[in-house]
Order: C-alpha cells, then sequence, then structure tokens
C-alpha cells in the first residue's frame, strides 16, 4: 500500500548546527508534499510544502529538497535553535477520488542541544 | 491563535461511556476532519466532511461517527468507549486543500478510556 515513511525517528543537534530530516514516500501521484512541525500538546503546524514538479524551495530558515528519482523528501533547518525542537512529519497531499487527502508519516522527533 | 477548536483538552473515561468531542472553526471553511494519532506516530485520517450533510470514512476504521450539521462545527461520537480508543483526536480543517498551507488543526483531544 501507499505510504510516507522517515528514516530516523529521533535527530539530536547541536543549537546552531543545520538539522536534516530525511523521509521516504511510496507514491508517485501526490500533487504536494509537505511538512509539519509538531509541538508537545498541540496540533501540527504547517511549516513548508513542495509542488510534486519542484525539486528545491526556501522558506525563512528551513529548504525542502524532492528527489522523485529515489522518492525522497528532506526538510533543512538553518541555524537550529531550542525553538525549533519538535517532532517533525512529512506528508503528502494526494488526489483520491476526485478530493485531496493528506497521508502523514511516522515523525522524527528534532532535539537541539543548547 | 487558534481559528478551530477542541474541548476537551483531556478526557479521561470509563469502558462504555458515550462520549462526544466537540470541534468548532471560525474561518467558514468547507472541508474538515478528523485524524487519531498515538504518540509519536502519524496522524491516521479517520473521518472526514466537504460541507454540511457531507460525511465519509477515512483511511483508518473507526468506530466513531459524525455529523455535520453547520459548516463551523464537526463533532465526534463514540457511543461505547474503550481501551483500544485510547488515542489523540486531531480535527482540522481547510478551504484550499490542495496546498499544504491550506490545513489548520486544532490543538488536540487527549482521550484516556480506563
Amino acid at each position: 500500500g501507499e505510504s510516507v515513511g522517515l528514516h530516523l525517528p529521533t535527530l539530536s543537534v547541536q543549537e546552531g548546527d543545520n538539522s536534516i530530516i530525511n523521509c521516504a514516500y511510496s507514491n508517485s501521484a501526490s500533487d504536494y508534499f509537505i511538512w509539519y512541525k509538531q509541538e508537545s500538546g498541540k496540533g501540527p503546524q504547517f511549516i513548508i510544502d513542495i509542488r510534486s514538479n519542484m525539486d528545491k524551495r526556501q522558506g525563512q530558515r528551513v529548504t525542502v529538497l524532492l528527489n522523485k528519482t529515489v522518492k525522497h523528501l528532506s526538510l533543512q533547518i538553518a541555524a537550529t535553535q531550542p525553538g525549533d525542537s519538535a517532532v517533525y512529519f512529512c506528508a503528502e497531499n494526494k488526489e483520491m477520488d476526485s478530493s485531496y487527502k493528506l497521508i502523514f508519516g511516522s515523525g522524527t522527533r528534532l532535539l537541539v542541544r543548547p | 491563535e487558534a481559528d478551530i477548536y477542541q474541548t476537551p483538552r483531556y478526557l479521561v473515561i470509563g469502558t462504555g461511556k458515550k462520549i462526544t468531542l466537540e470541534c468548532s472553526q471560525t474561518m467558514g471553511h468547507d472541508k474538515m476532519y478528523w485524524y487519531q494519532q498515538d504518540p509519536g506516530m502519524e496522524l491516521h485520517l479517520i473521518h472526514y466532511s466537504y460541507g454540511v450533510n457531507s460525511t465519509e470514512k477515512g483511511d483508518l476504521s473507526s468506530e466513531s461517527t459524525v455529523s455535520r450539521i453547520r459548516t463551523e462545527h464537526f463533532p465526534l461520537t463514540l457511543e461505547s468507549a474503550r481501551p483500544s480508543h485510547t488515542s489523540q483526536y486531531l480535527c482540522a480543517s481547510s478551504e484550499r486543500f490542495r496546498t499544504g498551507d491550506g490545513y489548520t488543526f486544532g490543538s488536540g483531544t487527549r482521550l484516556t478510556v480506563v
């Protein structure tokens, strides 16, 4: 079946370093790939998305890379800060039966060491 | 500031009780969704609605039911709670549901059935 999975369950980085969170997906038919940040006790918060016809998109301190050849998605966070500590989910917005559905991966916990 | 509200935030209830989890949004979104999430795990879509009097089951089978009588309100009901229903339930809404930034999530209800 279709799935969106993550390579690492936990990532620990030093404050100020760059973080890279990876995600593999198995379904090639999605229109958008999305990264969400979820802090403890809160719902997922949109970070950045990328359309399937792009390979890179930059936001403020974040960059998403999409490699459709190997079905791989990554989120790069520059100069990681303590406030970046959270669980990060990749998701794909896939068209199904004339509608769209968000399919989530299992999450990577990012821990920022002071 | 959240535009989608879920109540209660936490609920501990005995087996066999009927419960209703509330979700309301003030954005006038037509589309609303319920996701189930175990700690640190991905979100699974259990119900969705594309408008008033429209409800559909999601990808994960759930014993819960939903209703959509008003655009802003999308409650989820469990007729007889069981320990296997213990989880976090997240409500979301969207207008432009193709792009990732079109979704807004509530803070969730953490349900424990004892």
